[in-house]
């Protein structure tokens, strides 16, 4: 069974640009997490996908928003990008409610120059 | 205050040596995760506990919901071990459905 996939691998971006993110869950997981982990910080929670609807958010600007799709697949968009918005983007699913706990991809390293 | 709290946040051991990780939360919790984060930044989830103990090999986390407070162990540990370490708590209400993170303990196990 193929885990959660994650794309691109790596991603440079001009600041002022906008990145897209792209995550495949588990097939059977209809939640996606997604969490930024920046140089020296430890992860924080971004967006909650769940049926196509965003059921939470974490503390970002709203420059940071995404979509899930009928398939569950998901994206994030980070727009106006920031020098700061270098991160690891780490894409995780679940059954609803993380009840049987969490699977997570390999992230995507954004590089903001 | 961090809501999730781990130590120590640096550890070195030789191989073989018993290793233990401490995970203190001040929130009220659904679940607990234990994650384990390669270079590179891979995360494999090792344990999801909501009480008791739980063992998987060498790895064996516990869980006090009453103290608030989990601890992994490591019996004899090897280099192929060293990563990072996070705990990570899964909230009720409206938030449960997303972590909360430590900020990760750095293992280097040495031969």
């Amino acid at each position: 069974e193929a885990g959660v996939t994650q794309s691109p691998t790596h991603l440079i971006k001009t600041r002022g640009q906008q990145a897209t993110l792209r995550c495949s869950p588990i097939s059977g997981h209809t939640s996606v997490y997604w969490y930024q982990q920046a140089l020296g910080l430890g992860l924080q929670f971004l967006l909650w996908y769940d049926e196509g609807e965003e059921r939470n958010r974490g503390n970002f600007p709203p420059r940071f928003s995404g979509r899930q799709f009928p398939n569950y697949s998901s994206e994030l968009n980070v727009n106006a990008l920031e020098l700061e918005d270098s991160a690891l983007y780490l894409c995780a699913s679940s059954l609803l409610w993380g009840g049987t706990g969490y699977t997570f991809g390999s992230g995507t390293r954004l590089t903001v120059v | 205050k961090n809501e999730v709290e781990q130590s120590p946040q640096n550890l070195t051991a030789q191989e073989g040596e018993f290793i233990t990780i401490n995970c203190s939360y001040s929130v009220g919790i659904s679940a607990l995760h234990w994650l384990q984060q390669h270079p590179g930044g891979g995360i494999v989830s090792l344990f999801m506990l909501s009480s008791g103990k739980k063992k998987h090999g060498r790895l064996i986390a516990t869980i006090n919901i009453q103290e608030k407070h989990s601890s992994l162990h490591i019996t004899a540990s090897h280099p192929r071990d060293s990563a990072v370490y996070i705990c990570a708590v899964r909230g009720g209400g409206g938030s449960q459905g997303n972590l909360i993170f430590g900020k990760g303990t750095k293992l280097s196990v040495k031969p």
